[in-house]
């Protein structure tokens, strides 16, 4: 059981450049989202999707895009890399929020660096 | 939304039991208790979920007062291996949105 899966797990663009950061899960799990992690800090939500078709702002969704088309991926998109989004990019899922025991299981994320 | 307080950092020893307490004066009713563990470089881990009064399971404890406005995690007996920084999320379930503070980042010493 592979659980969340990140790909790729470091990269390097330059500034103005995009791409989609992958997320994938085994585990039919309803709710994906995506967090940043900035050095020192906190997780900050950016995305995050109830099921598949259906996508919703975090704390901190500009610059990014998302899309739910399946179950299974949650692909994050950089529409144009600046400098500030230098982080580290984690995915998560769980079991639909609003009963107990909602295990979030996060990816082993992504490293981006903007230059 | 339901904001949460942690202590920054924490020292402690092999052997020792660890409480790290949390701060969430404004829970809703809906709301549920999470905590999380992050290693460096890995993503966070789930621990232990409680709505109210004590729950154990094979790592921690967490134990919740009546009035739900605090919460508290315990380690029995932390190793090295328990260096590490512990969330505290009160999921705002109602809207689907799991919000992680700035953690505490616990540090065990031989």
């Amino acid at each position: 059981n592979a659980g969340v899966t990140q790909t790729p797990k470091f990269q390097v663009l330059k500034t103005g450049q995009s791409m989609t950061l992958q997320c994938a899960q085994d585990m039919n799990h309803e709710y994906m989202s995506w967090y940043r992690q900035d050095p020192g800090m906190g997780l900050r939500l950016i995305h995050y999707s109830v099921g598949a078709g259906i996508t919703d702002q975090g704390e901190v969704p500009n610059g990014y895009n998302v899309s739910r088309s399946t179950t299974e991926d949650f692909p994050l998109r950089l529409l144009s890399a600046a400098p500030s989004q230098t982080s580290v990019y984690f995915c998560a899922s769980s079991t639909l929020p609003g009963t107990s025991n909602t295990e979030a299981f996060f990816g082993q994320g992504t490293r981006l660096t903007v230059v | 939304l339901a904001k949460t307080t942690q202590p920054i950092s924490m020292d402690s020893y092999e052997g020792q039991e660890v409480n790290i307490t949390c701060s969430h004066n404004n829970i809703a009713t809906n709301d549920y208790i999470t905590w999380y563990q992050q290693f460096p470089s890995q993503g966070p881990r789930f621990i232990i979920q409680g709505y109210k009064t004590k729950v154990t399971n094979e790592v921690a404890s967490l134990f919740i007062p009546a009035d739900r406005k605090s919460s508290t995690l315990s380690l029995p007996r932390v190793s090295l291996s328990d260096t590490a920084v512990y969330y505290c999320l009160v999921g705002d379930y109602n809207f689907n949105k799991f919000y992680f503070g700035s953690g505490t980042k616990l540090n065990v010493k031989p």
